[in-house]
């Protein structure tokens, strides 16, 4: 079992949708989480950061459920450029902060 | 400020030659990360220097496999020889500190095809 999974998607969603990724983790002891963004042939860039209560910036909300093991990306008012590839990220500690990431989930956007 | 810079960008030859990856962090960073990425595995962590010292290498695939960082501001990751299963993204990412979590930056990528 890996150690961070995500439905791969794609997700195709018309404009202005409402769209949700899942993520689980293995390991019970993961201290942060993230979700990075990646567009096609491009390098992964920070989106945000997961806490606890949850947070929220503009159309994105992420979630943490500790108990669980689960972390989610809420995305509203789809947007054409948020066409992307989502990247679930877990810090795995322990000596130092390796960031364990998942597959990715894939977001179509279309008009 | 300039990012995290690799080079080349591209690189295209055949199995068996040898071939070089080259990095330079951000100015002051002096974490510096190599992944690769592929269809079949997604991004994996390859090697970790923190202030020029190989911290973790439980990612480099083989011998075949080595990295280097001789000084802050350079770090090169070497296949030799390489195969067409070597064919991949490889990044560089570097961040300020370890200790607290800093988030990485990373480069534009290599485009590695070996034939």
């Amino acid at each position: 079992r890996k150690e961070v999974e995500q439905d791969p998607g794609p997700f195709n969603v018309p404009e202005g949708a409402t769209v949700a990724f899942n993520c689980t983790y293995s390991n019970s002891a993961s201290q942060s989480f993230f979700w990075y963004r990646q567009d096609c042939r491009k390098e992964p860039k920070l989106l945000m950061s997961v806490y606890s209560s949850g947070n929220e910036d503009g159309r994105f909300t992420a979630q943490l459920n500790r108990a669980s093991q689960y972390i989610s990306l809420l995305i509203r008012d789809s947007k054409l450029s948020d066409s992307a590839t989502y990247l679930c990220v877990v810090v795995r500690s322990g000596g130092y902060n390796k960031l364990i990431f998942g597959a990715g989930t894939r977001l179509a956007v279309h008009p | 400020d300039a990012g995290v810079i690799q080079s080349p960008r591209h690189e295209v030859t055949e199995m068996g030659q040898e071939v070089t990856l080259r990095c330079k962090p951000i100015s002051g960073h002096n974490s510096l990360f190599w992944y690769r990425q592929t269809m079949m595995r997604g991004l994996e962590l390859l090697i970790y220097f923190n202030n020029n010292v190989p911290i973790d290498d439980s990612g480099m695939p083989e011998d075949r496999f080595s990295a280097k960082m001789p000084n802050a501001s350079f770090s090169t990751l070497k296949i030799q020889p390489s195969e067409p299963r070597d064919s991949a993204v490889y990044f560089c990412a570097s961040s300020l500190r370890q200790g607290v979590y800093q988030p990485q930056h990373f480069g534009d990528g290599t485009r590695l095809s070996i034939l």
